[in-house]
């Protein structure tokens, strides 16, 4: 049962393009949710998160939208650049930031130059 | 900088063999860990959350006997797969809180031959 899920295994922007990346969740007692970048062989980066009390997060180029009705929550990228080529996962956890992280199976994100 | 550091970074094993992995902590004192291990093209899984000075809690369906954690100080845990066998090659990722979200190491590729 994945109760986080991301639908798109891959996308590919153009450099200086906007990227959004998909997640929707099955689990309604989620209100903590993050979005972590990794690189081959190494471990997840945190980008950015954001309180199921909002329903936006900015920070630079990073925003995260959340639709708590909908279970869904989105991660833009504005400009987009070569360097965020990476594997995004999504996660959620129920209880806040202090609990046990859900992740979903990650977007490869490919910025052509 | 890194505020997780795990090692080794990766290692191969006969089976049948056992192999530690560390994870430590840099410059903060995480009383909980977690150890997640991820398949290829798949999300990280939450295998075990460890605990300074008690006993590690294991997910459902992850062998306690077989994965062996250890929390013996506030800035070390270790994970070991006793008697290994090719199935259990895999990514294994550690990850504590220092504040706010998880932060991770940069995880053991272990392959099992």
């Amino acid at each position: 049962d994945q109760q986080v899920k991301q639908n798109s295994p891959s996308l590919s922007v153009q450099e200086g393009r906007i990227s959004i990346l998909n997640c929707d969740y099955t689990n309604s007692m989620f209100d903590y949710f993050l979005w972590y970048k990794k690189y081959p062989a190494e471990g997840p980066t945190f980008l950015i998160s954001i309180s199921s009390i909002k329903d936006k997060n900015e920070d630079g180029r990073f925003t995260v939208f959340l639709n708590k009705s909908a279970k869904h929550l989105s991660l833009h990228i504005v400009p987009s650049q070569p360097g965020d080529s990476a594997v995004y996962f999504c996660a959620a956890s129920a209880g806040g930031s202090n609990y046990k992280l859900t992740f979903g199976k990650g977007t490869l994100l490919t910025v052509n130059p | 900088g890194a505020v997780v550091s795990q090692h080794p970074s990766r290692v191969i094993c006969k089976s049948g063999t056992s192999v530690k992995i560390e994870c430590r902590s840099l410059d903060f004192q995480a009383t909980t860990m977690f150890w997640y291990r991820q398949f290829p093209k798949q999300s990280l899984m939450l295998m075990a959350t460890s605990n300074e000075g008690s006993k590690a809690t294991y997910e459902q369906g992850v062998e306690k006997d077989k994965f062996l954690i250890n929390h013996a100080s506030l800035t070390l845990s270790t994970l070991t797969v006793t008697s290994a066998h090719p199935e259990d090659s895999s990514f294994y990722i550690c990850s504590a809180r220092q504040r706010g979200p998880l932060h991770f190491g940069n995880g053991t590729r272990l392959t099992v031959t």
